[in-house]
């Protein structure tokens, strides 16, 4: 099948990474992303990564992808009560969103 | 920023009344998508439509549902006879391509409630 499979919550303290993981299942996927999703919000981009790349950065986020296991984390470095939301993966031209999961920041 | 708009942010239907969802893509976005979420649920793809045409279509989109882009700038989704269980978050989303590094743009959702 064609499924996205997530962790469904995550708590962690303010100031701690934070890191999240996804798997999917079809390795022919070019691009994979990351939605963020706010309480009473649209799923608003995030990040991707191209499959080529094992590793991207961006400011406080960090995607890594293991095409052989076919897993993907996002982390995040300095988590802020502010990044508390639904996190989804999602793979280019699917369909499919993970069950996402729910980041909580304790101050 | 370009932005996908959706109106109405929130509709109150009776069950069996039609409903038409409205979306304004971004302007220069080729692929439009229709997205659902009950809440505290996972997001449920519904439709793809490309090139005046459905591309992809779920099992959830049955005879109830269609899509219509009217004109060259908005992209509607009609519930023809209206269900509780169709209570839901409809998201619009467009993309300028299929695949590509900008992902999909999402529009904040319209919250249906049928009561």
């Amino acid at each position: 099948g064609e499924d996205v499979e997530q962790s469904l919550f995550l708590s962690v303290r303010e100031g701690d990474s934070s890191v999240i993981n996804c798997t999917y299942t079809d390795s022919s996927s070019t691009y994979l992303y990351w939605y963020k999703q706010e309480p009473g919000a649209g799923l608003q981009l995030l990040t991707y990564i191209f499959s080529n790349m094992d590793m991207k950065q961006d400011q406080r986020l960090t995607v890594l992808l293991n095409k052989k296991d076919k897993h993907l984390s996002l982390r995040i470095a300095d988590t802020q009560t502010g990044d508390s939301a639904i996190y989804f993966c999602a793979e280019a031209g699917k369909s499919t969103f993970g069950d996402g999961t729910t980041l909580t920041v304790k101050p | 920023e370009p932005e996908v708009t959706q109106t109405p942010s929130h509709q109150v239907t009776q069950m069996g009344q039609e409903v038409i969802l409205r979306c304004v893509p971004i302007s220069n976005h080729l692929y439009f998508y229709w997205y659902r979420q009950i809440l505290g649920q996972k997001v449920e793809f519904l439709v793809s439509f490309y090139n005046n045409e459905i591309s992809e279509k779920s099992e959830i989109f049955d005879d109830q549902f269609s899509v219509e882009r009217p004109d060259g700038s908005n992209f509607t989704l009609k519930i023809r006879s209206t269900k509780l269980e169709d209570s839901a978050m409809y998201f619009c989303a467009s993309s300028e391509r299929w695949q590509g590094n900008y992902g999909y743009t999402f529009g904040s959702g319209t919250r249906l409630t049928v009561v």
